[in-house]
Protein backbone atom coordinates (compact mmCIF):
# COMPACT_ATOMS: atom_id res chain seq x y z
CA UNK A 1 0.00 0.00 0.00
CA UNK A 2 1.18 3.58 -1.13
CA UNK A 3 1.49 5.38 2.03
CA UNK A 4 3.60 7.57 4.44
CA UNK A 5 4.10 6.79 7.39
CA UNK A 6 4.95 8.74 10.91
CA UNK A 7 6.78 7.96 14.17
CA UNK A 8 5.41 8.79 16.88
CA UNK A 9 2.54 9.91 16.32
CA UNK A 10 1.90 11.35 19.56
CA UNK A 11 4.65 12.81 22.31
CA UNK A 12 5.01 14.71 25.28
CA UNK A 13 7.84 15.75 26.18
CA UNK A 14 9.88 18.33 28.19
CA UNK A 15 11.93 21.72 27.08
CA UNK A 16 15.38 21.35 26.26
CA UNK A 17 15.06 17.49 25.52
CA UNK A 18 15.90 16.46 21.97
CA UNK A 19 13.49 14.84 19.88
CA UNK A 20 13.32 13.20 16.26
CA UNK A 21 9.66 12.25 14.63
CA UNK A 22 10.41 10.31 11.58
CA UNK A 23 8.80 10.47 8.36
CA UNK A 24 8.92 7.71 5.50
CA UNK A 25 7.42 6.77 1.95
CA UNK A 26 7.52 3.79 -0.02
CA UNK A 27 6.11 5.79 -3.52
CA UNK A 28 9.68 6.78 -4.51
CA UNK A 29 8.57 10.62 -4.18
CA UNK A 30 11.57 12.85 -4.93
CA UNK A 31 10.01 15.70 -2.96
CA UNK A 32 9.17 15.53 0.62
CA UNK A 33 8.14 18.28 3.34
CA UNK A 34 6.92 19.14 7.20
CA UNK A 35 4.37 21.15 7.84
CA UNK A 36 2.94 22.70 11.33
CA UNK A 37 -0.37 23.18 11.93
CA UNK A 38 -1.67 25.76 14.59
CA UNK A 39 -5.45 26.52 15.15
CA UNK A 40 -6.13 30.07 13.05
CA UNK A 41 -2.88 29.32 11.09
CA UNK A 42 -3.36 26.88 9.13
CA UNK A 43 -0.17 24.85 7.60
CA UNK A 44 2.65 26.27 7.65
CA UNK A 45 5.38 24.86 5.88
CA UNK A 46 8.54 24.06 8.07
CA UNK A 47 11.06 22.54 5.27
CA UNK A 48 10.92 20.75 1.97
CA UNK A 49 13.45 18.75 0.67
CA UNK A 50 13.86 18.48 -3.86
CA UNK A 51 15.87 15.27 -3.44
CA UNK A 52 18.37 13.03 -1.71
CA UNK A 53 20.96 15.86 -0.04
CA UNK A 54 18.60 18.83 -1.03
CA UNK A 55 16.79 21.10 1.74
CA UNK A 56 15.60 24.15 1.94
CA UNK A 57 13.36 26.23 4.46
CA UNK A 58 10.32 26.63 4.24
CA UNK A 59 8.33 29.42 6.32
CA UNK A 60 8.89 28.63 10.02
CA UNK A 61 12.23 26.87 9.96
CA UNK A 62 13.74 28.24 13.21
CA UNK A 63 14.26 25.49 16.06
CA UNK A 64 13.99 22.83 13.23
CA UNK A 65 16.62 20.48 11.23
CA UNK A 66 15.74 18.04 8.22
CA UNK A 67 18.08 15.48 6.76
CA UNK A 68 17.32 13.30 3.75
CA UNK A 69 20.18 10.79 3.54
CA UNK A 70 17.76 8.24 1.41
CA UNK A 71 15.04 9.08 -0.63
CA UNK A 72 12.22 7.53 1.04
CA UNK A 73 13.20 9.49 4.84
CA UNK A 74 12.87 12.88 5.80
CA UNK A 75 13.40 12.96 9.68
CA UNK A 76 12.42 16.40 11.40
CA UNK A 77 14.76 17.12 14.46
CA UNK A 78 14.28 19.54 17.49
CA UNK A 79 17.40 19.53 18.84
CA UNK A 80 15.96 21.52 22.01
CA UNK A 81 12.24 22.08 22.16
CA UNK A 82 10.30 24.68 23.20
CA UNK A 83 6.48 25.32 24.23
CA UNK A 84 5.88 27.26 21.21
CA UNK A 85 6.66 24.06 19.60
CA UNK A 86 4.05 22.33 20.54
CA UNK A 87 1.93 21.93 17.59
CA UNK A 88 -0.01 19.00 14.93
CA UNK A 89 3.11 17.96 12.90
CA UNK A 90 2.61 16.14 9.03
CA UNK A 91 5.07 14.83 7.11
CA UNK A 92 3.78 14.69 3.26
CA UNK A 93 5.64 13.60 -0.38
CA UNK A 94 5.07 13.99 -4.40
CA UNK A 95 6.78 13.22 -7.27
CA UNK A 96 8.24 16.09 -8.99
CA UNK A 97 8.51 15.30 -12.60
CA UNK A 98 6.14 17.12 -13.59
CA UNK A 99 3.30 19.42 -12.49
CA UNK A 100 0.17 17.23 -12.28
CA UNK A 101 0.94 15.69 -8.85
CA UNK A 102 -0.55 16.24 -5.65
CA UNK A 103 1.01 15.71 -2.48
CA UNK A 104 0.19 12.60 -0.01
CA UNK A 105 0.39 13.31 4.02
CA UNK A 106 1.33 11.21 6.65
CA UNK A 107 -1.16 10.72 9.60
CA UNK A 108 0.60 13.59 12.01
CA UNK A 109 2.48 13.52 14.90
CA UNK A 110 0.90 15.72 17.81
CA UNK A 111 3.58 16.76 19.58
CA UNK A 112 3.71 18.33 23.22
CA UNK A 113 6.26 20.43 25.11
CA UNK A 114 5.84 21.07 28.61
CA UNK B 1 6.24 35.17 2.42
CA UNK B 2 3.74 34.48 -0.12
CA UNK B 3 -0.19 35.19 0.45
CA UNK B 4 -2.78 32.53 -0.31
CA UNK B 5 -6.06 33.58 1.18
CA UNK B 6 -9.59 31.47 0.96
CA UNK B 7 -12.74 32.77 1.96
CA UNK B 8 -15.02 32.60 3.83
CA UNK B 9 -13.03 30.98 6.70
CA UNK B 10 -16.20 28.74 7.66
CA UNK B 11 -19.31 28.00 6.07
CA UNK B 12 -22.86 26.63 7.30
CA UNK B 13 -24.64 25.28 3.85
CA UNK B 14 -28.11 22.68 4.49
CA UNK B 15 -27.98 19.29 3.17
CA UNK B 16 -28.44 19.62 -1.16
CA UNK B 17 -27.36 23.00 -1.35
CA UNK B 18 -24.89 23.96 -3.51
CA UNK B 19 -22.27 26.24 -2.26
CA UNK B 20 -18.54 27.24 -3.57
CA UNK B 21 -15.39 28.77 -1.62
CA UNK B 22 -12.57 30.81 -3.27
CA UNK B 23 -8.74 30.67 -3.18
CA UNK B 24 -6.78 33.82 -4.20
CA UNK B 25 -2.94 33.53 -4.38
CA UNK B 26 -0.26 35.84 -6.21
CA UNK B 27 -0.43 35.61 -10.02
CA UNK B 28 3.36 36.11 -10.55
CA UNK B 29 5.19 32.18 -11.18
CA UNK B 30 2.33 30.14 -11.14
CA UNK B 31 3.65 26.74 -10.93
CA UNK B 32 0.30 25.02 -9.63
CA UNK B 33 -2.32 25.26 -6.86
CA UNK B 34 -3.62 21.90 -5.19
CA UNK B 35 -7.27 21.52 -3.06
CA UNK B 36 -7.41 19.39 -0.80
CA UNK B 37 -10.23 17.81 1.95
CA UNK B 38 -9.43 17.39 5.45
CA UNK B 39 -11.52 15.81 8.13
CA UNK B 40 -11.32 16.08 11.36
CA UNK B 41 -8.73 13.82 12.97
CA UNK B 42 -7.44 12.91 9.56
CA UNK B 43 -5.14 13.58 7.34
CA UNK B 44 -5.41 16.07 4.40
CA UNK B 45 -6.23 14.30 0.86
CA UNK B 46 -5.76 15.31 -2.82
CA UNK B 47 -9.27 16.32 -4.26
CA UNK B 48 -7.33 18.44 -7.29
CA UNK B 49 -4.10 19.63 -8.89
CA UNK B 50 -4.55 22.22 -11.14
CA UNK B 51 -2.03 23.58 -13.30
CA UNK B 52 -3.43 25.35 -16.49
CA UNK B 53 -5.47 28.90 -16.63
CA UNK B 54 -8.70 27.98 -17.69
CA UNK B 55 -8.36 24.03 -16.02
CA UNK B 56 -11.49 22.69 -14.68
CA UNK B 57 -11.84 19.54 -12.67
CA UNK B 58 -14.73 17.34 -11.59
CA UNK B 59 -15.18 14.68 -9.42
CA UNK B 60 -18.53 13.55 -8.54
CA UNK B 61 -20.36 16.15 -6.74
CA UNK B 62 -17.10 18.57 -6.70
CA UNK B 63 -15.46 20.72 -9.30
CA UNK B 64 -13.00 23.25 -9.07
CA UNK B 65 -11.62 26.41 -11.93
CA UNK B 66 -8.59 28.49 -12.03
CA UNK B 67 -7.84 31.72 -13.35
CA UNK B 68 -3.96 32.19 -13.26
CA UNK B 69 -3.81 35.47 -14.80
CA UNK B 70 -5.86 36.89 -11.92
CA UNK B 71 -5.54 34.30 -9.19
CA UNK B 72 -7.94 33.10 -7.91
CA UNK B 73 -9.57 29.48 -8.05
CA UNK B 74 -12.98 28.36 -7.28
CA UNK B 75 -14.16 24.94 -5.31
CA UNK B 76 -18.41 24.12 -5.92
CA UNK B 77 -20.17 21.26 -4.66
CA UNK B 78 -23.35 20.16 -6.19
CA UNK B 79 -26.06 19.27 -3.68
CA UNK B 80 -24.28 19.44 -0.21
CA UNK B 81 -24.36 16.09 1.65
CA UNK B 82 -23.49 15.67 5.57
CA UNK B 83 -20.20 13.48 4.56
CA UNK B 84 -18.97 16.65 2.96
CA UNK B 85 -18.45 18.80 5.95
CA UNK B 86 -14.35 18.90 6.18
CA UNK B 87 -11.68 21.94 5.72
CA UNK B 88 -10.90 22.34 2.24
CA UNK B 89 -7.30 23.68 1.66
CA UNK B 90 -6.23 25.57 -1.00
CA UNK B 91 -2.14 25.49 -1.73
CA UNK B 92 -0.27 27.20 -4.42
CA UNK B 93 2.93 26.16 -5.59
CA UNK B 94 5.41 28.80 -7.02
CA UNK B 95 8.80 27.57 -8.91
CA UNK B 96 7.97 24.11 -8.23
CA UNK B 97 9.18 23.86 -5.04
CA UNK B 98 7.31 26.05 -1.85
CA UNK B 99 4.23 25.36 -1.43
CA UNK B 100 1.36 27.66 0.63
CA UNK B 101 -1.46 26.77 2.28
CA UNK B 102 -4.26 28.68 2.77
CA UNK B 103 -5.87 28.77 5.67
CA UNK B 104 -8.89 26.93 4.75
CA UNK B 105 -12.97 26.93 4.47
CA UNK B 106 -14.46 25.24 7.17
CA UNK B 107 -17.91 23.89 5.55
CA UNK B 108 -20.36 22.27 7.98
CA UNK B 109 -23.40 20.41 5.90
CA UNK B 110 -26.73 21.10 8.45
CA UNK B 111 -28.53 17.93 7.73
Amino acid sequence: EAQVTQNPRYLITVTGKKLTVTCSQNMNHEYMSWYRQDPGLGLRQIYYSMNVEVTDKGDVPEGYKVSRKEKRNFPLILESPSPNQTSLYFCASRLTTGQGYEQYFGPGTRLTVT
Amino acid sequence: ILNVEQSPQSLHVQEGDSTNFTCSFPSSNFYALHWYRWETAKSPEALFVMTLNGDEKKKGRISATLNTKEGYSYLYIKGSQPEDSATYLCAFIQGAQKLVFGQGTRLTINP
